[in-house]
């Protein structure tokens, strides 16, 4: 079935240093979504990708929507304290037949001041 | 950006009780709505698709007559968890989604529900 894979599933990380996590599925997807939720709040989106190759910025944040359209990446430039929180991938999968879309395990982000 | 708004943010009831969230867009028409559930430190699971005017979408292994979900106008959304358990503690959150052309699903703050 429709699954999303993230990695890496946590990460410690010093201020001012760049973050890499991404996503994978078996499957192909239609549109890619990055989101951040802090705890006990409903996620935020980030970007959102909707074609294959698009590469798109939000300030320091950069995501890539890949070729084979079942994988993506997000990127954190220069982290600082406030990027603490549990990022998730999300994704429309292109078989569903009903607007749908699922998430990723999610990738627990930590900052070391 | 969009607004979503979910209430009440908390609840706690008794075992046996129905208790109802609601999910509002504030500002666009949603034609589409969902509905996750989280446990702690794990991802968000989709319950079901809410679709106005129509009946909802369960995903495999979510009870109909459990959560109920009512979706009557183009900004509002309701689950309605029916004869509550402890094991229906969890945080459940809604998002809505723009009509035709967009993909983006802003979400609700979420509903941290417990069941004593």
């Amino acid at each position: 079935g429709q699954q999303l894979n993230q990695s890496p599933q946590s990460m410690f990380i010093q201020e001012g240093e760049d973050v890499s996590m991404n996503c994978t599925s078996s499957s192909i997807f239609n549109t890619w979504l990055w989101y951040k939720q802090d705890p006990g709040e409903g996620p935020v989106l980030l970007i959102a990708l909707y074609k294959a190759g698009e590469l798109t910025s939000n300030g320091r944040l950069t995501a890539q929507f890949g070729i084979t359209r079942k994988d993506s990446f997000l990127n954190i430039s220069a982290s600082i304290p406030s990027d603490v929180g549990i990022y998730f991938c999300a994704g429309q999968p292109r078989e569903t037949s009903y607007d749908k879309v699922i998430f990723g395990p999610g990738t627990s982000l930590s900052v070391i001041p | 950006g969009a607004v979503v708004s979910q209430h009440p943010s908390r609840v706690i009831c008794k075992s046996g009780t129905s208790v109802k969230i609601e999910c509002r867009s504030l500002d666009f028409q949603a034609t589409t709505m969902f509905w996750y559930r989280q446990f702690p430190k794990q991802s968000l699971m989709l319950m079901a698709t809410s679709n106005e005017g129509s009946k909802a979408t369960y995903e495999q292994g979510v009870e109909k007559d459990k959560f109920l979900i009512n979706h009557a106008s183009l900004t509002l959304s309701t689950l309605t968890v029916t004869s509550a358990h402890p094991e229906d503690s969890s945080f459940y959150i809604c998002s809505a989604r723009r009509p035709t052309g967009w993909t983006e699903a802003f979400f609700g703050q979420g509903t941290r529900l417990t069941v004593v």
